[in-house]
């Protein structure tokens, strides 16, 4: 067990809906980093917030936003959805902001957009 | 693009043979990490090793890591049906000062293993 909790597991909505995906990262851990992976894409790095601010952006989508809360806990949301969208999106924390230390991934969220 | 690139792609196995997988990336690093995926699960982290490291163990794991041919193999020794999974090296990106930058690691495709009983 990682102690990366992620909710829902499971995700299924409609094009053109907003979905809302939930991270609680490891005890301690003050970063968190979202991932999406996709048998075509493979797995691409969205964005990372460490203590509450944005550290690092990737390949985001201007559809998806995420944050931290005062309580490290991270949401990923997406709108205005596609097809295309239909991954499993990943959480993963770490303790420092930096690439130096090990990521911790929960279980991710499978989201089917239909 | 993707910095690392596993080789090969899929590797299939008899349980107690040694498994050997690659990693070239493309640009200098900081440190490389290695993580397994078991189907439709997280990622977990197995082993790090840093730019001025070699060589590096941890229990039937052994990684290796070559600066100067920019690649890195890991090596499962006697290998079991429970190592099945996929494996992904990851670079972190290089700040402007030399040292590791945010977070941003980048996943290779990964080597699919199986391991049969």
């Amino acid at each position: 067990d990682s102690g990366v909790t992620q909710t829902p597991k499971h995700l299924i909505t409609a094009t053109g809906q907003r979905v809302t995906l939930r991270c609680s990262p490891r005890s301690g851990d003050l970063s968190v980093y979202w991932y999406q992976q996709s048998l075509d894409q493979g797995l691409q790095f969205l964005i990372q917030y460490y203590n509450g601010e944005e550290r690092a952006k990737g390949n985001i989508l201007e559809r998806f936003s995420a944050q931290q809360f005062p309580d490290l806990h991270s949401e990923l949301n997406l709108s205005s959805l596609e097809l295309g969208d239909s991954a499993l999106y990943f959480c993963a924390s770490s303790v420092g902001d930096r690439a130096n230390s090990p990521l911790h991934f929960g279980n991710g969220t499978r989201l089917t957009v239909t | 693009s993707q910095q690392g690139e596993e080789d090969p792609q899929a590797l299939s196995i008899q349980e107690g043979e040694n498994a050997t997988m690659n990693c070239s990336y493309k640009t200098s690093i900081n440190n490389l990490q290695w993580y397994r995926q078991n189907s439709g699960r997280g990622l977990v982290h197995l082993i790090l090793i840093r730019s001025n490291e070699r060589e590096k163990h941890s229990g039937r794991l052994r990684v290796t890591l070559d600066t100067s041919k920019k690649s890195s193999s890991l090596l499962i020794t006697a290998s079991r049906a429970a190592d099945t999974a996929s494996y992904f090296c990851a670079t972190p990106p290089l700040s402007g000062a030399g040292g590791t930058s945010y977070g941003k690691l980048t996943f290779g495709q990964g080597t699919i293993l199986t391991v049969h009983p």
